[in-house]
């Protein structure tokens, strides 16, 4: 079962920040957040991941709370191609090799 | 380019057909993964190979039959297959060390129709 709770959907206005939200509020110590993107017709394509710091690259950025719960990823100036349903997930596992995908969020820019 | 090869990019099968599906990872992985993505539902993973041994078989019917030869090729042996079968079939990759697992690599996967 998917350990994280999504909106099933958001808009954004293209040129301005995409925050998409996720609860994890039953993540352990150990477990990292991951945030993938799946377009239309194409595979889930890997955006970033953290523990517990803030993390940034050229894509987005990812902000976790400190207790851990929930995180924030950020698209800082969305552009029509990112439109795309977004996913959360929490690994687990003991090997770590269960990557466990919800429903996600399908963002869809608007020009 | 992924780095994640799947052929075909679209298959169709009858129920009583045998076919095959192919994954091979370009990325030096030691981990190959196999998930189903049904219409308007999460993706379900499969099956989990680490090092060509398999660490996890997700209730799988057993008409879905994978097959790991090398840590860089996955196959997935169909047969007898049901229309409910019907789905995108994704293939990943990762690098599984003793500090961690890497992020997942997808192919772009296999729209199989049974018809």
């Amino acid at each position: 079962d998917a350990k994280t709770t999504q909106p099933p959907s958001m808009d954004c206005a293209e040129g301005r920040a995409a925050n998409l939200p996720c609860n994890h509020s039953t993540i352990s110590g150990n477990e990292y957040v991951y945030w993938y993107r799946q377009i239309h017709s194409q595979g889930p394509q890997y955006i970033i991941h953290g523990l517990k710091n803030n993390e940034t690259n050229e894509m987005a950025s990812l902000i976790i709370t400190e207790d851990r719960k929930s995180s924030t990823l950020i698209l800082p100036h969305a552009t029509l191609r990112d439109t795309a349903v977004y996913y959360c997930i929490v690994r687990v596992g003991n090997t770590g090799n269960q990557f466990y995908f919800g429903t996600g969020t399908s963002l869809t820019v608007i020009p | 380019e992924t780095g994640v090869t799947q052929t075909p990019r679209h298959l169709v099968m009858g129920m009583t057909n045998k076919k095959s599906l192919k994954c091979e990872q370009h990325l030096g992985h030691n981990a190959m993964y196999w998930y189903k993505q049904s219409a308007k539902k999460p993706l379900e993973l499969m099956f989990v190979y680490n090092f060509k041994e398999q660490t996890e078989n997700n209730s799988v019917p057993s008409r879905f039959s994978p097959e790991c030869p090398n840590s860089s090729h996955l196959f997935l042996h169909l047969h007898t297959l049901q229309p409910e079968d019907s789905a995108l079939y994704l293939c990943a990759s990762s690098q599984v060390t003793s500090r961690g697992n890497s992020p997942l690599h997808f192919g772009n996967g296999t729209r199989l129709t049974v018809t």
